[in-house]
């Protein structure tokens, strides 16, 4: 089973610059998340998707960032225009349903993910 | 919202010792997870550990639910241990994460 995927891994832009950032997750997993760490900080929840749907995007900064997920598969995260806070780790993350009961529905299971940096 | 405590912020050890690392949450959670964040950036699940005791090589971890608490134990640590470890707990749908441990294993 392919893990979570994330595209692309280093992304260097200058401030001012549109970034698109895509997460692909593991197949089946309705709930996608993207998280980030910026530098030195804690991670920090950015939203989640059930599906197509936005359930939760409280964690989104400001309106620079748009996060769409067509259709309730992949999902792309853009930032525009890229500000030099913006640098960090992007993460994304899926799993299963979540009332589902055991460690098999309750697991988070992250990508590798994409980092920023805005010069 | 939850609070997730973690000690102690920062770690140095000699290869080959052991280590216990801590984690605190301010509620019940029923999805409590460890990962390990190395140099690189890549964020590994190391545990899914909402309560009880799991073992995973070198690596093991214990939470108390009741208490509140989890611990990460490292032993007989390797350079390639070094990184940021984190503790994060389910909150509404989302993880919330500690600010995590700075792990530098030295040789």
């Amino acid at each position: 089973e392919a893990g979570v995927t994330q595209f692309p891994s280093h992304s260097v832009i200058e401030k001012g610059q549109t970034v698109t950032l895509r997460c692909d997750p593991i197949s089946g997993h309705d709930n996608l998340y993207w998280y980030r760490r910026v530098m030195g900080k804690e991670i920090k929840f950015l939203l989640h998707f059930v599906k197509e749907s936005k359930q939760d995007e409280s964690g989104m900064p400001n309106n620079r960032f748009l996060a769409e997920r067509t259709g309730g598969t992949y999902s792309t995260l853009k930032v525009q225009p890229a500000e030099l806070e913006d640098s960090g780790v992007y993460f994304c993350a899926s799993s299963r349903t979540l009332w589902e009961r055991g460690s098999s529905g309750n697991t988070i299971y992250f990508g590798e993910g994409s980092w920023l940096t805005v010069v | 919202g939850i609070q997730v405590e973690q000690s102690p912020p920062d770690l140095i050890l000699q290869e080959g010792a052991n280590s216990t690392l801590r984690c605190n949450f301010s509620d019940s959670v029923n999805n409590l997870q460890w990962f390990h964040q190395n140099p690189w950036g890549q964020l590994i699940n190391l545990f899914y550990i909402p309560s009880g005791t799991k073992q995973n090589g070198r690596l093991s971890a214990t939470t108390v639910a009741t208490e509140r608490y989890s611990l990460l134990y490292i032993s007989s640590s390797q350079t390639t241990d070094s990184g940021v470890y984190f503790c994060a707990v389910r909150s509404r749908g989302k993880l919330v994460f500690g600010a995590g441990t700075i792990l530098r294993v030295k040789s």
